[in-house]
This record gives C-alpha cells, sequence and structure tokens, in this order.
C-alpha cells in the first residue's frame, strides 16, 4: 500500500558504519517524523519536521540526524555516536504539525549493527 | 517535558470480556490524547483520540475516557474479540509543541 514508505524493511551494518534510512510520503504531508521502538518502551521521538526545511530534535536525537530538503522525503542517518542503535525505527506523517492531527506510520525498518 | 505513564504492560483477557488501559500524563498543558493499536508485525494505527475539551468519547466497542484534574486517561475496550490482541499505545501532545510522546505500550491477548 503506498501512502508513507520505508526502505528497506531489513539493515545490517557494522558498528562504527553511519547507515540511512529512507522515508517517503506521498500523502502531501507537511510535518514528518521519526521514532525509535524497543521493546517495552514504546515509540520515543527522534526528530520531527514540521515543514520542509525545518526540523526539531526529539527526545534520543543524540547520535542521529535528519534533513528535510523535499516535501515528500525525511531520511534519518544513524550515526557511529550512536550507542545501541539497533532498534525498530518507524516514520509517520501528518497533515500538519499542529495539535491534533492524526499521524500516519510507515512499515518500519529493523536495524541491526553488529 | 512530558511524561506518559501507561498500565498495565501485559493484559489477558476471555473473549467476550471487557479491557481497561490506563495512561497518566505529567504536563498539565497536554491537551490532545491519540491511541494506536499495533497488530504483530504491522504499524501503529490511530483507533480513537480525544482533546482536553471532552471528557468521554466512544466509537462502537472502543471508549475513551479523560481525567484532566487527575492527568489520566483509559481505553475502554468492550466485548473484546481475538482480532483484537495487539499492542496498544496511549499518547499525550504537550500544549501546541506538534510532537507526541508515547506510553510503554500494553499487549492485549484476546483468549478465544
Amino acid at each position: 500500500d503506498g501512502g508513507i514508505t520505508q526502505s528497506p524493511k531489513y539493515l545490517f551494518r557494522k558498528e562504527g558504519q553511519n547507515v540511512t534510512l529512507s522515508c517517503e510520503q506521498n500523502l502531501n504531508h507537511d510535518a514528518m517524523y521519526w521514532y525509535r521502538q524497543d521493546p517495552g518502551q514504546g515509540l520515543r521521538l527522534i526528530y520531527y519536521s514540521q515543514i520542509v526545511n525545518d526540523f526539531q530534535k526529539g527526545d534520543i536525537a543524540e547520535g542521529y540526524s535528519v534533513s528535510r530538503e523535499k516535501k515528500e522525503s525525511f531520511p534519518l542517518t544513524v550515526t557511529s555516536a550512536q550507542k545501541n542503535p539497533t532498534a525498530f525505527y518507524l516514520c509517520a506523517s501528518s497533515i500538519t504539525g499542529k495539535v491534533g492531527y492524526e499521524q500516519y506510520f510507515g512499515p518500519g525498518t529493523r536495524l541491526t549493527v553488529t | 517535558g512530558e511524561n506518559v505513564e501507561q498500565h498495565p504492560s501485559t493484559l489477558s483477557v476471555q473473549e467476550g470480556d471487557s479491557a481497561v488501559i490506563k495512561c497518566t500524563y505529567s504536563d498539565s498543558a497536554s491537551n490532545y490524547f491519540p491511541w494506536y493499536k499495533q497488530e504483530l508485525g504491522k504499524r501503529p494505527q490511530l483507533i480513537i483520540d480525544i482533546r482536553s475539551n471532552v471528557g468521554e468519547k466512544k466509537d462502537q466497542r472502543i471508549a475513551v475516557t479523560l481525567n484532566k484534574t487527575a492527568k489520566h486517561f483509559s481505553l475502554h475496550i468492550t466485548e473484546t474479540q481475538p482480532e483484537d490482541s495487539a499492542v496498544y499505545f496511549c499518547a499525550a501532545e504537550p500544549g501546541n509543541t506538534g510532537k507526541l510522546i508515547f506510553g510503554q505500550g500494553t499487549t492485549l491477548q484476546v483468549k478465544p
């Protein structure tokens, strides 16, 4: 199904390497978000962007970077500075970054770093 | 900053019984409270939400209640069915920040 896509589904990297996770949406949404999902910890916000060319840190931004050069794309780079990068990463988008609008999630990317 | 606590972490009920999941939040400026359902291997999806000017909202077998004074809100599922088995997340949006703070999740198992 279209809407919001993430690739790849599974990603394997060696420790010390940077890796970029893709997130694309064709919903014409202004806002996009990156979450990390770990067992028993819910969804934790890494970065979010309420409009193109602008983004803000979430609660766990250390070791991650993002860009928002196009409305439909919000790639996340996991850098070697992230101490525990192995996790399930979810991207989401919302029609607007204002209060009270549904976030639509992508299918996720499972990153394993060894 | 906002902190959202969710209980219980796991919940097992018999088909047809009711299930209740509770969340508390810390930021009194929070004014939007959605609930997301994540089935195994799938993406989270919004199932119901409530805004701070409303005390209760229903949608068929699911309902959400909000107590602003006590800073807690709850999800109620009646007449549970096996397809209700999933992980449920509550969330709160601190006032005008445009971001959601999620609870830790509740794994609901409905036994046939």
